[in-house]
């Protein structure tokens, strides 16, 4: 069975501070995807990323695919009140399933 | 510009009553999935469908029953409903392909409660 698991699971900082957010699991992915989630509303689609090492950036957010493609982390810099919710990291196995695990999640808050 | 729809958004069920959780999409997605969210935690898939006549079960599927007859639609059935069942459930869509790069599209959810 593959696992996703988040950390911290809860992260409350002041404006303006800087955050990482890891995923992390023992299995092989194909890909690795992080969502956005606000009270009452599916998760939303940040990024995607596929090959070991990859980097990529959305404005303040970064997204890191670990080399060998088990890990992700998330950094946020200069956080937001916006950036508050909680995210979601999801990857999709090596084995040709379709289905997408999901890890346990991180509930930030960014307090003005 | 739909999406992905659920319905009800809202239920309260007693122990024992059955129920049809329903989702629609109109993107021509050929996967769809029913995932439930407990308070606080992430989405633990229940069922998926790659295709119309084709579902298989995921990490939690006792207690639910799914049917994929059509590529629109996605039903989710709780035939004995307990509750360990109350929770947030979630419908998805993706689209078939280079699947490892398509993200999924979600439902806003329909909230659950069995007493």
């Amino acid at each position: 069975t593959q696992l996703l698991e988040q950390s911290p699971q809860f992260l409350s900082i002041q404006e303006g501070e800087n955050l990482t957010v890891y995923c992390n699991s023992s299995s092989v992915f194909s890909s690795l995807q992080w969502y956005r989630q606000e009270p009452g509303e599916g998760p939303v689609l940040l990024v995607t990323v596929v090959t070991g090492g990859e980097v990529k950036k959305l404005k303040r957010l970064t997204f890191q695919f670990g080399d060998a493609r088990k890990d992700s982390s998330l950094h946020i810099t200069a956080a937001q009140p916006g950036d508050t919710g909680l995210y979601l990291c999801a990857g999709v196995g090596t084995s040709g399933t379709y289905k997408y695990i999901f890890g346990t999640g991180t509930r930030l808050k960014v307090l003005a | 510009n739909a999406g992905v729809t659920q319905t009800p958004k809202f239920r309260i069920l007693k122990i024992g009553q059955s129920m049809t959780l329903q989702c629609t999409q109109d993107m021509n997605h050929n996967y769809m999935y029913w995932y439930r969210q407990d308070p606080g935690m992430g989405l633990k898939l229940i069922y998926y469908s790659v295709g119309a006549g084709i579902t298989d079960k995921g990490e939690v599927p006792n207690g639910y029953n799914v049917s994929r007859s059509t590529t629109e639609d996605f039903p989710l059935r709780l035939e004995l409903a307990a509750p360990s069942q109350t929770s947030v459930y979630f419908c998805a869509s993706s689209f078939l392909g280079d699947y490892s790069n398509q993200p999924q599209h979600f439902g806003d959810g329909t909230r659950l409660s069995i007493l």
